[in-house]
């Protein structure tokens, strides 16, 4: 079952603006983390949070986990075309068994 | 540096014939291995997570199997495709700093 909802679904913005994507999840978690995938492709791993960090920043990339309200949002500062892609958020409740669980993803359009 | 491959990239199989996709990990021992599914336009639905040689674990009731022969190998396999096991197929491990997906694999069941 999907664990994490990404909202809004599609995002449309123009290049230099910054993107604000938002996930939600329901359980307890170990950590959560952003992927990237372009059109077709496989995903890429984007940076990972865990339960007791509150933000982390990997160059353009901004993340904040709130786990009080469990949700995290993914900030791209100075979007560029190259950022258009589907973004998806996934949690680990870690573990032996651990294993992602992933939302259904966001669109980013980001237009020249 | 540790690398996952995955093949192949495009499939075109019929209906009720066998699938056998196939996925191997460098650079790493005992990794944990997964298989997802990607219907068109969703998110990914974990079918098999494997901690172990010959430890399989299945998320979902389904038409699809997985094995794991040897230690960075982890293969998908249904004996009788049905038109919805189309789909992108990814395989990954995991690592301390986030899981490492493979290019997928695009099955279409005609």
């Amino acid at each position: 079952s999907q664990q994490g909802e990404e909202d809004p679904q599609a995002l449309s913005i123009q290049e230099g603006e910054n993107a604000t994507m938002n996930c939600s999840y329901k359980t307890s978690i170990n950590n959560l983390q952003w992927y990237r995938q372009n059109s077709g492709r496989g995903l890429v791993h984007l940076i990972l949070i865990r339960s007791n960090e509150r933000e982390k920043h990997s160059g353009r990339l901004r993340v904040t986990l709130d786990t009080s309200k469990k949700s995290s949002s993914l900030l791209i500062t100075a979007s560029r075309a190259a950022d258009t892609a589907s973004y998806f958020c996934a949690t680990d409740a870690g573990g032996a068994n651990s294993k992602l669980t992933f939302g259904k993803g966001i669109t980013l359009s980001v237009r020249p | 540096s540790q690398t996952i491959h995955q093949w192949p990239a495009t499939l075109v199989q019929p209906v009720g014939s066998p699938l056998s996709l196939e996925c191997t990990v460098e650079g790493t021992s005992n990794p944990n291995l997964y298989w997802y599914r990607q219907a068109a336009g969703r998110g990914l639905q974990l079918l098999f997570y494997s901690v172990g040689i010959g430890q399989i674990s299945s998320e979902v009731p389904q038409n699809l199997s997985a094995s794991r022969p040897q230690d960075r190998q982890f293969i998908l396999s249904s004996k009788k495709l049905l038109l919805s096991d189309s789909g992108f197929y990814l395989c990954a491990w995991s690592g301390e700093g986030g899981y490492t997906f493979g290019s997928g694999t695009r099955l279409t069941v005609v």
